[in-house]
């Protein structure tokens, strides 16, 4: 059974430009979650998805932004990049809510130059 | 608002010691989650255990034992005879109406 997928591994880009970052869930999980992690604010949740709808929220400027397609695949989108924003981007799929078991990808390395 | 403190920022053991990692929660949901997870130096995180608000009960998996103390808030994690290949970062976190994380413990366990 094939894992969480992310892609790519690793992004540079430069400052103002916009990004997406793209999960593919374990076969037949419907929930998906996306975490940034940085040295300093450490893990941080961004967002989740369940059947296509978001359903919660962190505290991350509009900027961020997402979404899930009918097969569980999501996406992420940040625009106007900062430097600020450099990080490891994580996703995680879950069977249903996040509340279950969840398995993480190996994330996204973002590097904002 | 909720919060979870890892007070241990890193911890050095030598092989086939004990290690407990510590992890204090503050949340005003009655009904929350508590979770721990390992990020090896791959990267990615690994689940390790979950457990709801209503189930003060112990856990033990091989090595791994959970300590859950509401009356403490607190949701401790040990690693019995540890191995080189637990060194990790360790994650405890908390869901409730947010998700939120703990800073992580580096565990380094030597030869």
């Amino acid at each position: 059974k094939a894992g969480v997928t992310q892609t790519p591994r690793y992004l540079i880009k430069t400052r103002g430009q916009q990004v997406t970052l793209s999960c593919s869930p374990i076969s037949g999980h419907r929930s998906v979650s996306w975490y940034q992690q940085t040295p300093g604010q450490g893990l941080q949740f961004l967002f989740e998805y369940f059947s296509e709808t978001q359903r919660n929220k962190g505290n991350f400027p509009g900027r961020f932004s997402g979404r899930q397609f009918s097969n569980s695949r999501s996406e992420m989108n940040v625009s106007t990049l900062e430097l600020g924003d450099s990080a490891l981007y994580l996703c995680a799929s879950s069977l249903f809510q996040p509340n279950t078991e969840a398995f993480f990808g190996q994330g996204t390395r973002l590097t904002v130059v | 608002a909720q919060k979870v403190t890892q007070a241990q920022t890193e911890i050095s053991v030598v092989e086939k010691e004990d290690v407990t990692l510590d992890c204090v929660y503050e949340t005003r949901d009655t009904t929350y989650y508590l979770f721990w997870y390992k990020q090896p130096p791959s990267g990615e995180l690994v689940f390790l255990i979950r457990r709801n608000s209503f189930d003060e009960q112990n856990e033990i998996s091989g090595r791994y034992s959970w300590n859950f103390q509401k009356s403490t808030s607190s949701f401790n994690f040990t690693i019995t005879a540890s191995q080189v290949v637990d060194s990790a970062v360790y994650f405890c976190a908390l869901r409730g109406q947010n998700f939120v994380f703990g800073p992580g413990t580096r565990l380094s366990v030597l030869p």
